[in-house]
């Protein structure tokens, strides 16, 4: 099966710009994720989608990040604006798993390396 | 967020060497999930876990689903250069969010 797909693979934006990130999931999975990672540590988990649903975006830093899934598939998140300490990899996961079901674990895509300057 | 402490930070072994690394929590997790990362690449699932005390193999991969449930273990066997990578925990208790250690960095030197 197809793996999550990411783009753009690297950005290098000047601060107070805006930049979006686009993912688009394994074909079937309900639950979608978006991670930062900065780095030198591991996924922090920004926001949650269950089909075209915010499930969870208690750690999204809403006064300049926003995510959509419109039609419960593909997913976008932008930044606006920017920040120098933004500068991160930004993955997108997706699970086939349904709210109650077992757990199986993430699919990641290759990430978005995101530079702000 | 909940924090996963991950150790050793990194690692340097001889290739065939065998390796350990540990995941430790303050709270109790019902699933637990090893990832290995390469430069540039997402995290790759390895190993997941889903009951206090399991023992789940994959190749020369081992990991246990501590008895706490405040930790889990990892073990490499006989490892190769491509082993090479960061490798993360991540726990997850109620709901469907992961939480991740902070990696645990292995060089193989052939």
């Amino acid at each position: 099966e197809a793996g999550v797909a990411q783009s753009p693979r690297y950005k290098i934006i000047e601060k107070r710009q805006s930049v979006a990130f686009w993912c688009n999931p394994i074909s079937g999975h309900a639950t979608l994720y978006w991670y930062q990672q900065i780095l030198g540590q591991g996924p922090k988990l920004l926001i949650q989608f269950q089909n075209n649903g915010v499930v969870d975006d208690s750690q999204l830093p809403k006064d300049r990040f926003s995510a959509e899934r419109l039609k419960g598939v593909d997913s976008t998140l932008k930044i606006q604006p920017a920040k120098l300490e933004d500068s991160a990899v930004y993955l997108c996961a997706s699970s086939l798993v349904a709210r109650g079901a077992p757990n199986y674990g993430y699919t990641f895509g290759s990430g978005t390396r995101l530079t702000v300057v | 967020g909940q924090q996963l402490n991950q150790s050793p930070q990194s690692m340097f072994i001889q290739e065939g060497e065998d390796v350990s690394m540990n995941c430790t929590s303050s709270s109790i997790f019902n699933t637990w999930l090893w990832y290995k990362q390469d430069p540039g690449e997402g995290p790759v699932l390895l190993i997941a876990l889903y009951k206090a005390g399991e023992l789940t193999s994959n190749g020369r991969l081992t990991a246990q689903f501590g008895i706490t449930r405040k930790d889990s273990f990892l073990n490499i066997s006989a490892s190769i250069p491509s082993d090479v990578g960061i490798y993360f925990c991540a726990g997850r208790r109620t709901g469907n969010q992961f939480y991740f250690g902070t990696g645990t960095s292995l060089t193989v030197i052939p």
